[in-house]
């Protein structure tokens, strides 16, 4: 089982739709979370870190935590074309162990 | 802003040739780290980097080796590049301390070994 676990889709949805995306992750030692996005053939772009459980807002973008589940949310809201791109959960540990990825979901917002 | 960059977009070169990618961060971070990332397989962790002169492997080290010599620096070395090492090079750097882990990424390198 890998650590950290993505639907790599491809999700397709039109625009305004509102799009969730989910990782569940299996190491419990896990304490802080790191949604990614990114454009083809770019690097990855931080969108938003998350260390507490609950919800953590950004424009147009919410991040949910849930440690007892072991569950991690994307939730984007008025999609755009612009959303297009591949979605990256990550999760760490401590400040001198690596960040694990997970593999990615990609995401199309058809005008 | 955070910026990480890499010193090509792009590089082409032939098996059994040395190459060298560099890495440069200009927020005083202390952690760096080098990833590949190829299609199914995601992005995998090659050496990364707490700090001056010290380095620790990653998931997949082998063929490969790097070099921080300044704290705002982190080169990887191919030291005899093979086709299978064909891949995007991601460079990444963070603060580590408490409450600030993230990540931030340079732009990749596209690496094609002919």
């Amino acid at each position: 089982q890998k650590e950290v676990e993505q639907d790599p889709g491809p999700l397709s949805v039109p625009e305004g739709a509102i799009v969730s995306l989910n990782c569940t992750y299996s190491n419990s030692a896990f304490q802080y979370f790191m949604w990614y996005r990114q454009y083809s053939r770019k690097g990855p772009e931080l969108l938003m870190s998350i260390y507490s459980n609950g919800d953590k807002e950004d424009g147009r973008f919410t991040a949910q935590l849930n440690k007892a589940s072991q569950y991690v949310s994307l939730l984007i809201r008025d999609s755009q074309p612009s959303d297009s791109a591949t979605y990256l959960c990550a999760g760490g540990e401590t400040s001198y162990d690596k960040v694990i990825f997970g593999p990615g979901t990609s995401l199309s917002v058809i005008p | 802003d955070v910026k990480v960059t890499q010193s090509s977009r792009y590089l082409v070169k032939r098996t059994g040739e040395k190459v060298f990618l560099e890495c440069v961060q200009d927020m005083d971070h202390e952690n760096m780290f080098w990833y590949r990332q190829d299609p199914g397989l995601g992005l995998r962790l090659i050496y990364f980097s707490y700090d001056v002169k010290m380095k620790e492997k990653g998931d997949i080290p082998e063929g490969y080796s790097v070099s921080r010599e300044k704290k705002e620096r982190f080169s990887l070395i191919l030291e005899s590049a093979s086709t299978n090492q064909t891949s995007m090079y991601l460079c990444a750097s963070s603060f580590g301390r408490e409450g600030e882990y993230e990540q931030f990424f340079g732009p990749g390198t596209r690496l094609t070994v002919l």
